[in-house]
C-alpha cells in the first residue's frame, strides 16, 4: 500500500537558519511527489513537485526539495528560515501506474522564530 | 481566475443528522476529489471524480457518504446520518487534465458532529 511519512510533527529553527522538513515514502512504482503548505483558516498551496530529471527541485517563496530514489525521500529544504515560513507542511505522492489518486502524509508544523 | 470554493466552511450538527457541504471546482478542471483530515492525522483520499463519473470512490469510509457531481461542475458530498467520528476539515481539490498536475484545494469544510 502506498504510504507518506513525515516524521517530525513539528520543526523548530531561528530565522536565518536553514530548514528541512523530512518526507519517506513507500509507493509500488516511481511516484510524482509534491509538497504543499497550509496557512491557517486556509487551503493547502502547491509549493514544489518531482516528475522527472534533476533530483533538485526548487519551487516557490525560495523552497527546494531533494529528490533520493534509494532512501524513497523528498525533504524539503530552505538556506534562510523566514517567519513567514511558519506554517503546515503537506508531502504528498501519486504512483504513476496508480491513477491520479494523491496521498498525503500526516503534516509537519514549521515553527520559525525571530 | 477563481479558485476552488467550498460551502459551508464550518458545520455544527448532532448525531444522526444530515449535512451536506458542497464544493466548486476550477471552471475548466475535469477532475475534483474529497479529501478528509483528522486533527492531527493525515489528509486521507476518499474519491476522485473526472467530470460527472466516479473514477476512485476506495476511500470513502462507508455507506453514510455519498458524493456526487452534477453535469461535471460543483460536486456535494452528503454524509447521512452523521457519526461522531465523521468530524474533521472535508478539502475539496480539483485539478486540471495530466497525471503530473498539482492539485488546488478550497478552504476546507469543518464538520462537527456533538
Amino acid at each position: 500500500a502506498q504510504s507518506v511519512a513525515q516524521p517530525e510533527d513539528q520543526v523548530n529553527v531561528a530565522e536565518g537558519n536553514p530548514l528541512t522538513v523530512k518526507c519517506t515514502y513507500s509507493v509500488s512504482g516511481n511516484p510524482y511527489l509534491f509538497w504543499y503548505v497550509q496557512y491557517p483558516n486556509r487551503g493547502l498551496q502547491f509549493l514544489l513537485k518531482y516528475i522527472t530529471g534533476d533530483n533538485l527541485v526548487k519551487g516557490s517563496y525560495g523552497f527546494e526539495a531533494e529528490f533520493n530514489k534509494s532512501q524513497t525521500s523528498f525533504h524539503l529544504k530552505k538556506p534562510s528560515a523566514l517567519v513567514s515560513d511558519s506554517a503546515l507542511y503537506f508531502c504528498a505522492v501519486r504512483d504513476r501506474t496508480g491513477g491520479f489518486k494523491t496521498i498525503f502524509g500526516a503534516g509537519t508544523r514549521l515553527f520559525v522564530k525571530a | 481566475e477563481a479558485g476552488v470554493t467550498q460551502f459551508p466552511s464550518h458545520s455544527v450538527i448532532e448525531k444522526g443528522q444530515t449535512v451536506t457541504l458542497r464544493c466548486d471546482p476550477i471552471s475548466g478542471h475535469d477532475n475534483l476529489y474529497w479529501y478528509r483530515r483528522v486533527m492531527g492525522k493525515e489528509i486521507k483520499f476518499l474519491l476522485h471524480f473526472v467530470k460527472e463519473s466516479k473514477q476512485d470512490e476506495s476511500g470513502m469510509p462507508n455507506n453514510r457518504f455519498l458524493a456526487e457531481r452534477t453535469g461535471g461542475t460543483y460536486s456535494t458530498l452528503k454524509v447521512q446520518p452523521a457519526e461522531l467520528e465523521d468530524s474533521g476539515v472535508y478539502f475539496c481539490a480539483s485539478q486540471g487534465q495530466g497525471l503530473t498536475g498539482e492539485l488546488f484545494f478550497g478552504e476546507g469544510s469543518r464538520l462537527t458532529v456533538l
